[in-house]
């Protein structure tokens, strides 16, 4: 499968407890973005790298939220001391060249669930 | 701020039927618009997208949507539904940057 690829598929923790996702793009694509879906609602923008660059991140990433793509490549999103409210689908895209003028591939994302 | 708004949260049809979803955003710049599709245990996907030119785009299985400047309107419209049309849709706007903002979604059922 040489899609966008999301690990683990599903998490669960306890509240307090750091988690780390991965997400590995479609190989050539130097845009890379995270989302996180609720239930009900619809993908809500987290942050977007352009190869190894953050270039903006959401008001919805509190200082607990950090993502990296060290090599322009994969990439990881960690939540320090996990609360309820971030449980969630954690959805990452990818795309060559910006979003708003191609097609953004999703992966399958990652449901976290926080006791 | 920016927003997306769907109109219908879920639709119920028999096959065969037309289909029109509402969408809404709130942006007085230039935008590009699309519809995503999330078949039940896969993942979201492109069904058709607006940047310029004809405001009546086709997409893939027979949608089609009309963007209407004025009412900032971005309809999806099928003439004609099948029971494997069963899906959440989504539609999305790019505006200022790269950021893709999305609806809430809309749930359509079809009963065979």
């Amino acid at each position: 499968d040489t899609g966008v690829s999301q690990d683990p598929r599903h998490k669960i923790t306890k509240r307090g407890q750091n988690v780390t996702f991965r997400c590995d793009p479609i190989s050539e694509h130097n845009r890379l973005y995270w989302y996180r879906q609720t239930l009900g609602q619809g993908p809500e923008f987290l942050t977007y790298f352009q190869n190894e660059a953050q270039l903006e991140k959401s008001r919805l990433l509190s200082d607990r939220f950090s993502a990296e793509r060290p090599k322009g490549s994969f990439s990881t999103l960690e939540i320090q001391r996990t609360e309820q409210g971030d449980s969630a689908m954690y959805l990452c895209a990818s795309s060559l060249g910006a979003a708003g003028n191609n097609e953004q591939f999703f992966g399958p994302g990652t449901r976290l669930t926080v006791l | 701020a920016q927003s997306v708004s769907q109109h219908n949260h879920h639709v119920i049809l028999s096959e065969a039927a037309s289909l029109e979803l509402g969408c809404n955003y709130s942006y007085g710049g230039t935008v590009n618009l699309f519809w995503y599709v999330q078949y039940p245990g896969q993942h979201l996907q492109l069904l058709l997208k607006y940047f310029s030119g004809d405001p009546l785009v086709k997409g893939i299985k027979g949608f089609e949507a009309e963007f209407i400047k004025s009412k900032f309107s971005f309809n999806l419209r099928k003439p004609s539904v099948q029971w494997s049309d069963t899906a959440e849709y989504f539609c999305a706007v790019k505006t200022s940057y790269d950021k893709v903002i999305f609806g809430p979604g809309t749930s359509l059922s079809v009963i065979p």
